[in-house]
């Protein structure tokens, strides 16, 4: 019965680094969201995915943030030449279908994020 | 847009007492859900309730419930004989007519012993 798992807990980078965040769903899930948490703020929707499929990503920056779900393996966020503005928590969640609210999403704990 | 306000950025209660956090919303959609999401200092995001648009009942889940008034677009969460472990930041969030969920600022809640 693992939730969503989320990896690392904690990723210190420099800036102008790569970050990459991974996430697994819940087993049977094969939707995938990303949101972002910034200190003393709600978390912020980024990106939606199904397998091999980019859903909704009116959320994610324009640049340096991408994210995908291959058909094999764990959701991946990744940052390129990550600045101190993107230090922050930031959350997966999974879901079974395209369910609207009627089946609520599972949360991971969250990746902390943080630029040196 | 959908939008939620929390208007409270601090709330403390004592030890057993009652405390209301107050969530308010817009969407121009007719069919949403709205969630109260806890959040301990550990970070996780727990799921504490669950409400749907189209049901006049408010929702209940033990020592937790809500009051939804759909008109005034209102939807607050009452926490009663509250404990040592309820605290923690409370989310509200709206979900209608996408999979985006979008959520308030969220509530601190203070629990005085």
């Amino acid at each position: 019965n693992a939730g969503v798992m989320q990896n690392p807990r904690h990723l210190v980078r420099r800036r102008g680094q790569e970050a990459r965040l991974r996430c697994s769903p819940m087993k049977g899930h094969s939707h995938v969201y990303w949101y972002r948490q910034l200190p003393e703020e709600g978390l912020k929707f980024m990106v939606y995915l199904q397998k091999e499929n980019i859903i909704d990503e009116s959320g994610m920056p324009k640049e340096r943030f991408s994210a995908e779900f291959p058909k094999e393996g764990p959701s991946i966020l990744r940052i390129q030449q990550v600045v101190r503005g993107d230090s922050a928590a930031y959350f997966c969640a999974s879901s079974p279908w395209f369910t609207g609210g009627s089946q609520p999403q599972h949360f991971g704990d969250g990746t902390r994020l943080s630029i040196l | 847009a959908q939008t939620v306000t929390q208007s409270q950025p601090e709330m403390s209660v004592q030890e057993a007492e009652t405390v209301t956090l107050s969530c308010t919303y817009d969407t121009s959609e007719s069919d949403y859900y709205l969630f109260w999401y806890k959040q301990p200092p550990s970070r996780q995001m727990i799921l504490v309730i669950r409400q749907e648009a189209y049901k006049q009942q408010n929702a209940t889940e033990n020592r937790f419930s809500v009051n939804f008034q759909k008109a005034a677009k209102s939807f607050s969460l009452k926490i009663s004989d509250s404990q040592l472990g309820d605290a923690a930041m409370y989310f509200c969030a709206l979900q209608g007519g996408s999979e985006k969920l979008v959520f308030g600022k969220g509530t601190k809640l203070t629990v005085n012993p």
